[in-house]
């Protein structure tokens, strides 16, 4: 089976550029997240999509951070305009809702390093 | 909202010796108290995890402990080998279907 993936690995841009970061989670996986972890700190929630509806975004940052999962499958997180303080790695992780035959652990992707300059 | 406090930053132990990491938690509505390991550039991966039923969880050399109580669990890694070295972070959530909130962060190094 394979994993969560995401695209890019890693991006550069400058601040005021605008970046789509793009997960595609495991097959059947109705619960799909954003994490974000900066410069060494913890891993922070940013939002949880169930299917195509956000179901929680109260770790979105501000409003030029959108995220998207049109037709429940994969999703997109745009930042636009980046800023400095965007930086960091981000992580989409994807769950099936606890149940008897499984626990619902999140798996995550290897996520994607973004640099604003 | 939750906060999650972890401890140590960094751990340094030899080869065969135990580590053990802490972590707090402050919403006692929290179930779910999942451990991932981050090796150096990959994903987290879900080593152990244990709901509020339960006080104490073992798999091989990995065990992990709860006091409810004391809003307290850890992490419990015996007879520690080079390749659990690498960057372990606790979590609490409701339920594993909701969002985890981390702690930040403990970096294992097991010297051989």
């Amino acid at each position: 089976e394979a994993g969560v993936t995401q695209f890019p690995s890693h991006s550069v841009i400058e601040k005021g550029q605008t970046v789509t970061l793009r997960c595609d989670p495991i097959s059947g996986h109705d619960n799909l997240y954003w994490y974000r972890r900066v410069m060494g700190k913890e891993i922070k929630f940013l939002l949880h999509f169930v299917k195509e509806s956000k179901q929680d975004e109260s770790g979105m940052p501000n409003n030029r951070f959108l995220a998207e999962r049109t037709g429940g499958t994969y999703s997109t997180l745009k930042v636009q305009p980046a800023e400095l303080e965007d930086s960091g790695v981000y992580f989409c992780a994807s769950s099936y809702p606890p149940s008897g035959h499984n626990s619902g652990e999140q798996f995550f992707g290897p996520g994607t390093r973004l640099t604003v300059l | 909202g939750e906060n999650v406090e972890q401890h140590p930053s960094t751990l340094s132990v030899q080869e065969g010796d135990s580590a053990v990491i802490k972590c707090t938690y402050s919403d006692s509505a929290s179930n779910y108290f999942p451990w991932y390991k981050q090796e150096l550039g990959k994903r987290p991966q879900l080593i152990i995890d244990i709901r509020s039923n339960v006080g104490e969880k073992k798999d091989q050399r990995i065990a992990v402990t709860l006091n409810k109580t004391a809003k307290h669990f850890s992490l419990h890694i015996t007879e520690t080998q080079p390749e659990d070295s690498a960057v372990y972070f606790c979590a609490a959530s409701l339920d594993s279907s909701y969002k985890l909130i981390f702690g930040s962060g403990t970096r294992l190094l097991v010297r051989p």
